[in-house]
């Protein structure tokens, strides 16, 4: 399996500032997401990002509030911009694609937990 | 649509068995994975099974795959405290759709 790091690992962070979380890789991947898991819930996919080009949003995730860059085939940063407490949720970044194992299997950071007060 | 349904909650005896429950809704699933959720940690991959199975074994896993029904099922054998956690199931068509998440308590 992969080593996937995310940083920070929690934070608490003030109303409508801005947190970027990265994801780093320690070997290539073919793909990469961004997912968000709110208190007591399950796991919702933010969006796909794509090496080279603009992330592809899932329904309900725009952009503006969410800029992900993918410079490399390692590395990964999601942005969550302008936050209001309702942005409090533990986000996760998941690959697929690595190596000899093709797409079949996917694995998780150990997630960024973060606060909006 | 998509939709991946499972139990909120179970509770077994260390050393039983436990069974966690998932029904899904996309029939064109390519995979269905059962993920393990500690506190405070990330996802842990713990078995998938491919669509044109029926059933998988791993050591102390074994999923079973009903795809008429649409239903899946991950059997922990002899069950410990260290099983304690939630599960996900999650089906695979072109992206990764979870289910509700089972937590599972194991008490002595």
């Amino acid at each position: 399996s992969a080593v996937i790091s995310q940083k920070p690992s929690r934070d608490i962070c003030q109303r409508g500032t801005s947190l970027t979380i990265q994801c780093q890789v320690d070997s290539q991947v073919t793909m990469m997401f961004w997912y968000r898991q709110q208190p007591g819930q399950s796991l919702t996919l933010i969006a796909t990002a794509n090496q080279g080009s603009e992330a592809t949003y899932e329904s309900g995730f725009v952009i503006d509030k969410f800029p992900i860059s993918r410079p490399n085939l390692t590395f990964s940063t999601l942005t969550v911009s302008n936050m209001s407490p309702e942005d409090s949720s533990i986000y996760l970044c998941s690959v697929r694609g690595l190596g000899s194992l093709g797409n079949t299997e996917a694995f998780f950071g150990q997630g960024t937990r973060l606060t909006v007060v | 649509g998509e939709d991946v349904e499972q139990s909120l909650f179970l509770s077994v005896r260390e050393g039983d068995s436990s069974v966690i429950n998932c029904t899904y809704t996309d029939s064109s699933s390519t995979y269905l994975y059962w993920y393990k959720q500690e506190p405070g940690a990330g996802l842990q991959l713990l078995t998938y099974i491919f669509s044109n199975m029926d059933m998988k074994q791993d050591q102390r896993l074994t999923v079973l795959l009903n795809k008429k029904d649409k239903h899946l099922s991950l059997r922990i054998a002899d069950t410990q405290t260290g099983d304690s956690a939630i599960y996900f199931c999650a089906e695979n068509t072109d992206k990764l759709i979870f289910g509700t998440g089972t937590r599972l308590q194991v008490f002595p």
